[in-house]
């Protein structure tokens, strides 16, 4: 079946660094990427969607420049946290879309001390 | 704007029992798909099941069955002869412009034996 590889699972990083996140299809083609926050015991909230070779759109609230969307090929999406500090420490997770169903990632719990 | 609501934080069964995760969602739209998640431990999302709005069959899939009342808006996931292993958070979601999924709350289950 589909998957789609996410790393790191886990990254602690010091405070004012950037983070970069992966999000691999193995076996597809992922025109369309979600990407996703989680707090602990919270719903999934999207941040937003990349679309191969395009900018990414970002949904209300997030900042771009905070939070850089590439996607590159039609196998790689990653999210990279610029200049990250303890609120972005959080869970994030990526979706990438296919026919009429989604195929996630074992997601990245970011840790910023 | 559409929207997802699960009532239940929380909810319980006996292993082998039956439980009935409620779900309702708001949307101007007629046809759009809805799903079921499950999030375990791991956090890995798991699709359990998807409903296509305009199919009035309810869909099923081995103990996981759901009841689609497409007037009410209603979208409650039932999980028959509960095993240990369907212990997890359970998250309705609702398929909305350009594919993104707009994702309920949550609820979290839990299973006793």
């Amino acid at each position: 079946g589909a998957v789609v590889s996410q790393h790191p699972s886990r990254v602690i990083c010091k405070s004012g660094t950037s983070v970069k996140i992966e999000c691999r299809s193995l076996d597809f083609q992922a025109t369309t990427m979600f990407w996703y926050r989680q707090f602990p015991k919270q719903s999934l909230m999207l941040m937003a969607t990349s679309n191969e070779g395009s900018k990414a759109t970002y949904e209300q609230g997030v900042e771009k420049d905070k939070f850089l969307i590439n996607h590159a090929s039609l196998t790689l999406s990653t999210l990279t946290v610029t200049s990250a500090h303890p609120e972005d420490s959080s869970f994030y997770i990526c979706s990438a879309h296919r026919h009429y169903g989604y195929t996630f990632g074992s997601g990245t719990r970011l840790t910023v001390v | 704007a559409q929207t997802v609501t699960q009532s239940q934080p929380e909810m319980s069964v006996q292993e082998a029992e039956t439980v009935t995760l409620s779900c309702t969602y708001d949307t101007s739209e007629s046809d759009y798909y809805l799903f079921w998640y499950k999030q375990p431990p791991s956090r890995q999302m798991i699709l359990v099941i998807r409903q296509e709005a305009y199919k009035q069959q309810n869909a099923t899939e081995n103990r996981f069955s759901v009841n689609f009342q497409k007037a009410a808006k209603s979208f409650s996931l039932k999980i028959s002869d509960s095993q240990l292993g369907d212990a997890a958070m359970y998250f309705c979601a609702y398929r909305r412009d350009s594919n993104k999924l707009v994702f309920g709350a949550g609820t979290i289950l839990r299973v006793k034996s």
